[in-house]
């Protein structure tokens, strides 16, 4: 019921197109779901965020799309470039007041030059 | 303005061993929560500390454990290591009881041989 399940485990993509991660999550008390960012040898860092009342959010090429019904969210990077290759995690916040993160277990995106 | 800065960068360690990590939350932040990536992972919550009590814990054993100082810089302490203890140490800071400004440090590297 804590986990957050994330595909595909690895993505190539060519410059310019789309790359879609996908997560799905058992636990409809999940109350706010980041996406991050992490390049090797480096932490993570928040990409974009969406709360279960939202259905999508876009902040320049990156895009969440939430389906509450069927409990899952995805990432779309739109115009997908070289320097976006890095593995990339969905997570989600148990509403314990103390926001700890379950995070999926990646997926690492290589876009081709 | 400086981000959350882990130290030391690198550590390697022998089974049986105890190791402390050290944690400096970004300017401002007054929580900080510490996160355990093995290698392919995602990370994995081990515990928060807020106003120098842990708030809540992950599944980890009692051989982890942390500090908070008044300065709301964190430790976290690991002993009798295990092998399987060898992974990336993540330390967020955050303001309080918020998602706002959820940062993530760069991470301790612990090899455990």
């Amino acid at each position: 019921q804590q986990q957050v399940k994330q595909s595909p485990q690895s993505l190539i993509v060519q410059k310019g197109g789309i790359s879609i991660i996908n997560c799905a999550y058992e636990n409809t008390a999940f109350d706010y779901f980041p996406w991050y960012q992490q390049f090797p040898g480096k932490g993570p860092a928040l990409l974009i965020a969406i709360r279960p009342d939202v259905s999508e959010k876009k902040e320049g090429r990156f895009t969440i799309s939430f389906n509450k019904s069927a409990k899952q969210f995805s990432l779309h990077i739109m115009d997908s470039q070289p320097g976006d290759s890095a593995t990339y995690f969905c997570a989600a916040s148990v509403p314990s007041g103390t926001y700890k993160y379950i995070f999926g277990t990646g997926t690492r995106l290589k876009v081709l030059a | 303005d400086a981000g959350v800065t882990q130290s030391p960068t690198h550590l390697i360690k022998t089974r049986g061993q105890q190791v402390t990590l050290r944690c400096s939350p970004k300017s401002g932040h007054d929580t900080v929560s510490w996160y355990q990536q093995a290698l392919g992972q995602g990370p994995q919550f081990i515990f928060q500390y807020y106003e120098e009590e842990e708030r809540q814990r992950g599944n980890f054993p009692d051989r982890f454990s942390g500090h908070q100082f008044p300065n709301y810089s964190s430790e976290l302490n690991v002993n009798a290591l295990l092998l399987g203890d060898s992974a990336l140490y993540l330390c967020a800071s955050s303001f309080g009881s918020t998602h706002y400004g959820y940062t993530f440090g760069s991470g301790t590297r612990l090899t455990v041989v």
